[in-house]
């Protein structure tokens, strides 16, 4: 069974901020990630997906990266829209725990 | 542009089922799976499982397998999740979602189920 986790769990930062979470899977899933942003009372947003490849319309500032077991998102410079919970899932195998445990990005 | 619309909140009582409606506009419904997420208040995101509307071919997440059935209707590109011997824990906003190549790239606004007696 793959299992995913994310580092931090939470994450205080300021406007303009480099940011960087990892997220870190059991065994190799390749490049099949995708990280999501969600905000409150909203449904996941879809940032990146295959590890590293930008969803239309998001903004550059998101990138990821890495391969196998670890992986990360960065936010090159934080904007006030950006503070929200991020959240990783492997798509190699949906089962059973698809999704990372998730980073709260609050403002520090 | 690509539009998944839910249906609304439900009210449930312990061991009842609810069946929850994803109807979707904008692309060829046959052409992507649809993927159902669900989200405790407060907790993270849980995968429940996925069809695939044009053979209709399921997965389920083993800790709903029995419990959960995924459906969909091409005449009306809609897709369904029918969840039985609901419980308190089974209390979440429920979301659909289209699959693309593995991430779901467009969700539905989400579904609150309330269980309780």
């Amino acid at each position: 069974d793959i299992q995913m986790t994310q580092s931090p769990s939470t994450l205080s930062a300021s406007v303009g901020d480099r940011v960087i979470i990892t997220c870190r899977a059991s065994q190799s899933i390749s490049s099949w990630l995708a990280w999501y942003q969600q905000k409150p009372g909203k449904a996941p947003k879809l940032l990146i997906y295959r590890a590293s490849t930008l969803e239309s319309g998001v903004p550059s500032r998101f990138s990821g990266s890495g391969s196998g077991t670890e992986f990360t998102l960065t936010i090159s410079s934080l904007q006030p829209d950006d503070f929200a919970t991020y959240y990783c899932q492997q798509y190699k195998s949906y089962f059973p725990e698809a999704f990372g445990p998730g980073t709260k990005v609050d403002v520090k | 542009q690509v539009q998944l619309v839910q249906s609304g909140a439900e009210v449930k009582k312990p061991g009842a089922s609810v069946k929850v409606s994803c109807k979707t506009s904008g692309y060829t419904f046959t052409t992507y799976d649809i993927n159902w997420v669900r989200q405790a208040a407060g907790q993270g995101l849980e995968w429940m499982g996925w069809v695939n509307p044009n053979s209709s071919n399921t997965g389920y997440a083993q800790k709903f397998q029995g419990r959960v059935t995924l459906t969909r209707s091409t005449s009306s590109s809609t897709a369904y999740m029918e969840l039985s011997g609901l419980t308190s824990e089974d209390t979440a906003v429920y979301y659909c979602g289209r699959g693309r190549a593995g991430a779901t790239d467009h969700w539905g606004q989400g579904t609150l189920v309330t269980v309780s007696s």
